[in-house]
């Protein structure tokens, strides 16, 4: 079946930049998504970037994907304690089925 | 608005009891998802709903049932609860526009089972 694999953690010094990957399995992709999760709360929705698109950016954030390789990366410049969540990758395919990864726990170093 | 609510915030239940979490959205969304999210395990998708008075399956639907008998509500039963439901259960609602999916979160509800 479909699958969206993330490393579980990433380790950053504030003000340098973050750079949290993912990789998918469905070559049907339409949109790919990045989530951040916050402690004690819900998931919301970050950035998206429909599939026939290489980057997006969006203020520090810049999202690449790589359809040949079905590889997808946020990069988060300036990291700030702020960024201090769980980011989530989610891959919507051709059927509208949304499947997220596992997350990646990003932790700002002082 | 309030957006996606989640009743109750926490519970802690014995083996065999039931419940009901009951979630909430005032944004009127077709689409609504009941989510479980354990330690490493990430997001799974328990059941969602495409419409008032639809359900389906997802992932790991076995020992939970779920109704939409109204658009804004979407309630997820435990009927006899068991250790491994202990969890955090995510609800969430959605609209599709331009092809894209926007899903918004609860809070959350964790539940322990003992």
């Amino acid at each position: 079946g479909e699958d969206v694999e993330q490393s579980l953690f990433l380790s950053v010094r504030e003000g340098d930049s973050s750079v949290i990957n993912c990789t998918y399995t469905d070559s049907s992709s339409t949109y790919l998504y990045w989530y951040k999760q916050e402690p004690g709360a819900g998931l919301q929705l970050l950035t998206y970037i429909f599939s026939n698109m290489d980057m997006k950016q969006d203020q520090r954030l810049t999202v690449l994907l790589n359809k040949k390789d079905k590889h997808l990366s946020l990069r988060i410049a300036d990291t700030q304690t702020g960024d201090s969540a769980i980011y989530f990758c989610a891959d919507q395919n051709r059927d509208d089925k949304i499947i997220f990864g596992k997350g990646t726990r990003l932790h700002i170093l002082p | 608005n309030a957006g996606v609510t989640q009743t109750p915030k926490f519970r802690v239940l014995k083996t065999g009891q039931s419940m009901t979490l009951l979630c909430a959205q005032d944004m009127n969304h077709e689409y609504m998802y009941w989510y479980r999210q354990d330690p490493g395990m990430g997001l799974r998708l328990i059941h969602y709903s495409v419409g008032e008075g639809t359900t389906a399956k997802g992932e790991v639907p076995d020992g939970y049932n779920v109704s939409r008998l109204k658009k804004q509500n979407f309630l997820l039963g435990l009927e006899s609860a068991a250790p491994s439901q202990t969890s955090v259960y995510f609800c969430a609602s959605s609209f599709r526009q331009g092809g894209g999916e926007t899903q918004y979160f609860g809070p959350g509800t964790r539940l322990l089972v003992l």
